[in-house]
């Protein structure tokens, strides 16, 4: 098990820029979880995928923010025209499939809009 | 829409002091219940989780959980505190049948002194 991989571990970007992450979930898990988390907040629901499809998403979520899972294996996340407000740590987890099963979190990337 | 109040946000305990940190969720359907833990630096990890059964559930590192469900409450407890216990804890639900997603709150930060 060599647990949920996110990648970059921080990124720093300039207002209005695009940025994009990727997350490597358990290989097993056929779930994935995108949440955001700001300081002195719990986790915050984005949205989640079952293999390549995506099941749910936040109405927080505007349109400026996708996700993709192609494959059913890595996915995107991607934040276009970014604002101040997005800076937060984006979490992605990952899960086997079965009512409540437990996510298992990444480090996490640290977003920063300048 | 279900929700998750944890009314503790910050704890400060010294060692040997038992713990007990409130969890209060809004839904009248049937739950799954998780804590997690997020010590400094590093990923949220699952501490215990219920499902259904027994209403006293116990996790790692000596916690356990109690499930009134006449309250809708989980709250955490540990007998005595050790230093290394000094993380955020979160609680989260799943409200099951209605979504996959869980569900957090807004967390417990602890601190323990030696």
């Amino acid at each position: 098990d060599t647990g949920v991989s996110q990648n970059p571990r921080h990124k720093i970007t300039k207002r209005g820029q695009n940025v994009t992450f990727r997350c490597d979930p358990i290989s097993e898990h056929n779930r994935l979880y995108w949440y955001r988390q700001t300081l002195g907040q719990g986790p915050e629901f984005l949205t989640y995928f079952q293999n390549e499809a995506q099941l749910e998403k936040s109405r927080l979520l505007s349109d400026r923010f996708s996700a993709e899972r192609p494959k059913g294996s890595f996915s995107t996340l991607e934040i276009q025209r970014t604002e101040q407000g997005d800076s937060a740590m984006y979490l992605c987890a990952s899960s086997a499939q079965g009512i409540g099963s437990p996510l298992h979190f990444g480090n996490g990337t640290r977003l920063t809009v300048t | 829409a279900q929700s998750v109040s944890q009314h503790n946000h910050h704890v400060i305990l010294s060692e040997a002091a038992s713990l007990e940190l409130g969890c209060n969720y809004s839904y009248g359907g049937t739950v799954n219940l998780f804590w997690y833990v997020q010590y400094p630096g590093q990923h949220l990890q699952l501490l215990l989780k219920y499902f259904s059964g027994d209403p006293l559930v116990k996790g790692i590192k000596g916690f356990e959980a109690e499930f009134i469900k006449s309250k809708f409450s989980f709250n955490l407890r540990k007998p005595s505190v050790q230093w290394s216990d000094t993380a955020e804890y979160f609680c989260a639900v799943i409200a099951t049948g209605n979504t996959d997603k869980l569900i957090f709150g807004t967390g417990t930060r602890l601190q323990v002194f030696p």
